[in-house]
């Protein structure tokens, strides 16, 4: 079936620390993954994303790797604040249409 | 430019009532989404229409239906709800079925009693 599994669902670290997050998906034709972050009571908002002609991404703190053969791709923070505490979601289109599929979500938090 | 709008943000419901969710972007986004948020869960995609007069199914369709009422506007019905309805639904729009970012609406609570 068309499945996003994403792991761990909860992660604490320490404020300066990195933080890992590791998503797996089933559907080989998939091409466009993105990360959401959604703060306690607000909407989901794309924080980075990465297609699959491409194997790693960064914006500032944060990095996106992605390996095809393996379908698996993982989000990277580094020096984490506690403003990053928040929950993330993977997800990867699959499917006739295209739909994007999301991940069950990792609760971070990042104690100071 | 309000982005993704949806209403009501909350709503109690007794078993077996019917209700319509409304959403509305002003965006020119052709495709548009609805989702359900569970604990635990993640996001689900209930219906979607990747463009104005189509609307498909998702993962979790069943005991709802939706509406592409224009380009703007993408409604979800319960038409009977249940206990196990009690969720929070987001509406979301992108320009063409997810070849970039998603914008969500601000979410509706719904509890089924």
């Amino acid at each position: 079936g068309e499945n996003v599994e994403q792991h761990p669902s909860t992660l604490s670290v320490q404020e300066g620390d990195s933080a890992v997050i590791k998503c797996t998906y089933s559907d080989s034709a998939s091409n466009y993954f993105p990360w959401y972050k959604q703060e306690l009571g607000k909407r989901p908002q794309l924080i980075i994303d990465i297609r699959s002609n491409v194997g790693e991404k960064k914006d500032q703190r944060i990095a996106v790797t992605l390996n095809k053969t393996a379908k698996h791709f993982s989000l990277h923070i580094t020096e984490t604040q506690p403003e990053d505490s928040a929950v993330y979601f993977c997800a990867a289109s699959m499917g006739r249409g295209n739909k994007l599929v999301f991940g069950a979500g990792t609760i971070l938090r990042v104690k100071s | 430019n309000a982005g993704v709008t949806q209403t009501p943000k909350f709503q109690v419901l007794k078993t077996g009532q019917s209700m319509t969710l409304q959403c509305a972007q002003d965006m020119n986004h052709n495709s548009m989404y609805w989702y359900r948020q569970d604990p635990g869960m993640g996001l689900r995609l209930i219906y979607y229409s990747a463009s104005e007069g189509t609307t498909d199914k998702g993962e979790v369709p069943n005991g709802y239906n939706v509406s592409r009422l224009n380009k703007r506007e993408f409604s979800l019905r319960l038409e009977s709800a249940a206990p196990s309805q009690t969720s929070v639904y987001f509406c979301a729009s992108d320009i063409r079925a997810n070849t970039g970012e998603l914008f969500f609406g601000e979410g509706s609570r719904l509890t089924v009693l």
